[in-house]
């Protein structure tokens, strides 16, 4: 089993309705981060979160909203989606840079999300 | 602020080729510099990362040194497959590992 998981993995919806899109892990991980990526752009930052107590916002936070449930979970919502808003979105972990770890992200498969 | 610049692509090679994907940056501070790879219907997943000024990053066949005098990280292999086909991200992070900037992606198509 992955050790990022993201729900669901593809999702079609309309102009308007509320998505969410799940993450969950099981590397023990205490940070947390969404990213957005489009073509020609790279991967961009939507929210981040470095404990359950801790949400940040990234460079494109507008439009979306986040919640940590727990250490494993960080699910993303889009509470009214338009169509710029499709994508694929990844979920991603990393752990506390010490100098003796890698300090990299882990990532997840992604959901690509399409508003009609 | 921190921010990377990559190569553009798309790249095309014969099998066997030398790669290189360009891979320059702007940073604060002490940043770990990562190459990241995206094969077709995944996700990221690292491929290899340097620390600290002069360090080589290397795996399966891929290399990149960290330097700092020309704020360079330039990923080379010297002799690509079909399977190498995919996209590659440069990324930084910060002094500390809190931020994670990424680069456009490469995409690179190999063929035989």
């Amino acid at each position: 089993d992955a050790d990022v998981t993201q729900t669901p993995r593809n999702r079609i919806t309309k102009t308007g309705k509320r998505i969410m899109l799940e993450c969950s892990q099981t590397k023990g991980h205490d940070r947390m981060y969404w990213y957005r990526q489009d073509p020609g752009l790279g991967l961009r930052l939507i929210y981040y979160s470095f404990d359950v107590k801790d949400i940040n916002k990234g460079e494109i936070s507008d439009g979306y909203s986040v919640s940590r449930q727990a250490q494993a979970k960080f699910s993303l919502s889009l509470e009214s989606a338009i169509p710029n808003q499709t994508a694929l979105y990844f979920c991603a972990t990393s752990d506390l840079w010490t100098g003796k770890n890698t300090g990299e992200l882990f990532f997840g498969e992604g959901s690509r999300l399409t508003v009609l | 602020g921190n921010s990377v610049t990559q190569m553009e692509g798309p790249v095309t090679l014969s099998e066997e080729a030398f790669l290189t994907i360009n891979c320059t940056y702007t940073a604060t501070g002490y940043p770990s510099l990562f190459w990241y790879v995206q094969y077709p219907g995944e996700g990221l997943q690292l491929l290899l990362k340097a620390t600290k000024a002069d360090d080589k990053g290397s795996n399966k066949g891929f290399e990149a040194t960290y330097r700092k005098e020309t704020t360079s990280f330039h990923l080379e292999k010297g002799s690509v497959q079909v399977s190498d086909s995919a996209v590659y991200f440069c990324a930084l992070s910060d002094s500390w590992g809190n931020q994670f900037y990424f680069g456009t992606g490469t995409s690179l198509t190999v063929i035989p």
